[in-house]
Order: structure tokens, then C-alpha cells, then sequence
């Protein structure tokens, strides 16, 4: 069964640090999302592409966070420079089209900011 | 904006015991609803949906949910549980007038089945 790829599944930076993310999502997938899962809460959705355009990065911090999709396959999130309250875990998911479909998620890397 | 409630952060119950979880979401439009599961060590994974049609909704693993508009619920029910049901619940929605597919989700319910 295709699943969404994600890399790498932890990762330990001190603050102030560059850290990136990356995801492949299941093969044909149009619509990429980035989520942000902070302990004990929900995920709550970072960013959205549709191939290569984002659709929605209204909850993106976009002082200190990016994303892109440059060729509408895999996907890069970076947050430079990162902060204590990063610490969180990304989940990355796809869905074959932005209009309602059951959205795929991958395993998620796990951030902490010492 | 929309919002999703789950009232139980935690819940511990026995096996073979009834399981219902509780979801109200905040939205005045029409909206899909859908319950994510992530079992000890995996990943999110749908459990069911509700698009339309039947309100009584069945998804996987004898998993069954009912959404009741007036109440603006969506509770996810199993009649008997096993010890392997025991993971973390979300409950979703996404609106079908705003563009994209965006998912709100609920804080999560821990539930912790005891063999």
C-alpha cells in the first residue's frame, strides 16, 4: 500500500538553528499539506499546495517558516531559525485532489528545540 | 472560523466494555466530518467519514459514528471494545463552501483499553 514518505523521524536542534523537513507524498497526490502537532493537541494545518501553488498559508509563520513544492511532487518545510515553541511534530499528508478526499498522512518527524 | 470540541481527553475502560466518544464542531455551514485514528507508534489513519446520506455512518474495525445536525455532534461509538482499540481519537471537520480541503481537528481523546 502507498504511503507518505518523511524524513527524518526525529530531529534535535538547539534555538536559533536551521531546520528542514521533508516529505514525498503518495504518487499522483496533487494536494500536500504540512501540519503542526503540538502535544496534546489536534494538528493543526501549516500549509497547503496544489501541485506546485500553495492554496492556503494563513496559519504559516512566515517569518521564520517556508515551504515549498517546487516541481508539485515532494515537499520541503523550513523554519530558520527555530524557536523553543517549535517543538512540536510535523505531519506531512495527501489527498489526490484539494476538493474533498480522504487525506493520507505520513508518520511525522518529531522536533524538539533544546 | 470553525472549531471542533471533544469533551474526554482520557478515557480507560475494560475490554468488551462500550466505547463512545463525544465531537461537537462549530460551523454554520455545511460541513464533512471524519474520525482519525493514530494507534501507539503509527500514524494518523481515517477511521470513518460522513459526507452526506445516512447520518449512521460505519467505518473500519466495528467503529461507528452518527452525526446529528441540531446538535452539531458527530460521537464515535463501538459496542465492544478490544484491547487493541487502544490509540488516540480525532475527530475532523472541513467545510465544503471554503476552497481547499482543510481539516480542523479536535484536541484528541486518549482512550486506554485494559485487557
Amino acid at each position: 500500500e502507498a504511503e507518505v514518505a518523511q524524513s527524518p523521524r526525529y530531529k534535535i536542534t538547539e534555538k536559533s538553528q536551521a531546520v528542514a523537513f521533508w516529505c514525498d507524498p503518495i504518487s499522483g497526490h496533487a494536494t500536500l499539506y504540512w501540519y503542526r502537532q503540538i502535544l496534546g493537541q489536534g494538528p493543526e494545518l501549516l500549509v497547503q499546495f496544489q501541485d506546485e501553488s500553495v492554496v492556503d498559508d494563513s496559519q504559516l509563520p512566515k517569518d521564520r517558516f517556508s515551504a515549498e513544492r517546487l516541481k508539485g511532487v515532494d515537499s520541503t518545510l523550513k523554519i530558520q531559525p527555530a524557536e523553543l515553541g517549535d517543538s512540536a511534530m510535523y505531519l506531512c499528508a495527501s489527498s489526490l485532489m484539494s476538493s474533498v478526499n480522504e487525506q493520507y498522512f505520513g508518520p511525522g518527524t518529531r522536533l524538539t528545540v533544546t | 472560523a470553525q472549531s471542533v470540541s471533544q469533551h474526554n481527553h482520557h478515557v480507560i475502560l475494560s475490554e468488551a466494555a462500550s466505547l463512545e466518544l463525544g465531537c461537537n464542531y462549530s460551523y454554520g455551514g455545511t460541513v464533512n466530518l471524519f474520525w482519525y485514528v493514530q494507534y501507539p507508534g503509527q500514524h494518523l489513519q481515517l477511521l470513518l467519514k460522513y459526507f452526506s446520506g445516512d447520518p449512521l455512518v460505519k467505518g473500519i474495525k466495528g467503529f461507528e459514528a452518527e452525526f446529528i445536525k441540531s446538535k452539531f455532534s458527530f460521537n464515535l461509538r463501538k459496542p465492544s471494545v478490544q484491547w487493541s482499540d487502544t490509540a488516540e481519537y480525532f475527530c475532523a471537520v472541513n467545510s465544503r463552501e471554503a476552497a481547499g480541503n482543510k481539516l480542523t481537528f479536535g484536541g484528541g481523546t486518549r482512550v486506554l483499553v485494559k485487557p
